[in-house]
């Protein structure tokens, strides 16, 4: 999986619990961005982030928030502000800010109840 | 407004015999476009994308895309599928919005190969 790795692969939380995703990668790779995967709607993004300190919200960011304090880390927090938060989270990196190339992470299935 | 569009949710295919796994786009400009696989509880692995020249691309794996531009299409296709080749396939499209270059990807195929 590209040098990327998320933990944990299995995550389980009540309703009401802010639960935070990790995300590292060790290919010096400036952009990192932040997917949600549901089954028959393909990938949406969340969040992405293209250099260290900034980043920008995708097309679902709404109870979602990240931070960018490191090259290497994209951590996502899964707010209770979610409103259906149950999905299988996948983070990827590029090498330069056009996501020419995206290698991913092996993913974070999140189960909420 | 910039989409994908994979027509089928599952292809069958004879393991031996040619795969063609479907995809459309709409984007403004010229398109950049990728196909990725995913296998089961993994992340998706990069197969080829298309950003100029030659309308057919080759990629990982034994696979190939041909893109035409008259009937924005990128269809992922293989000469002789394997077994191992079933998995669920993503085209993506980059388009450029809010000053970034970002992927919109299609709703996934799944390719089943029977021995």
């Amino acid at each position: 999986d590209g040098g990327i790795t998320q933990s944990p692969k299995y995550l389980f939380r009540k309703e009401g619990q802010n639960v935070t995703l990790s995300c590292e990668q060790n290919l010096n790779h400036d952009a990192m961005y932040w997917y949600r995967q549901d089954p028959g709607q393909g990938l949406r993004l969340i969040y992405y982030s293209q250099i260290v300190n900034d980043f920008q919200k995708g097309d679902i960011a709404e109870g979602y928030s990240v931070s960018r304090e490191k090259k290497e880390s994209f951590p996502l927090t899964v707010t209770s502000a979610q409103k259906n938060p149950t999905a299988f989270y996948l983070c990827a990196s590029s090498i330069g800010r056009d996501p020419l190339e995206q290698y991913f992470g092996p993913g974070t299935r999140l189960t909420v109840t | 407004a910039q989409s994908v569009a994979q027509p089928e949710d599952q292809v069958n295919v004879a393991e031996g015999n040619p795969l063609t796994v479907k995809c459309t786009y709409s984007v403004s400009g010229n398109p950049y476009l990728f196909w990725y696989v995913q296998y089961p509880n993994r992340g998706l692995q990069f197969l080829l994308k298309y950003i100029t020249g030659d309308n057919l691309v080759k990629g990982s794996y034994g696979f190939e895309a041909e893109f035409n531009k008259s009937q924005t299409s990128f269809h992922l296709k293989k000469p002789s599928a394997l077994v191992s080749d079933s998995a669920l396939y993503f085209c993506a499209v980059r388009f450029f919005s809010g000053g970034y270059n970002k992927l919109i990807f299609g709703a996934g195929t799944r390719l089943a190969v029977h021995p």
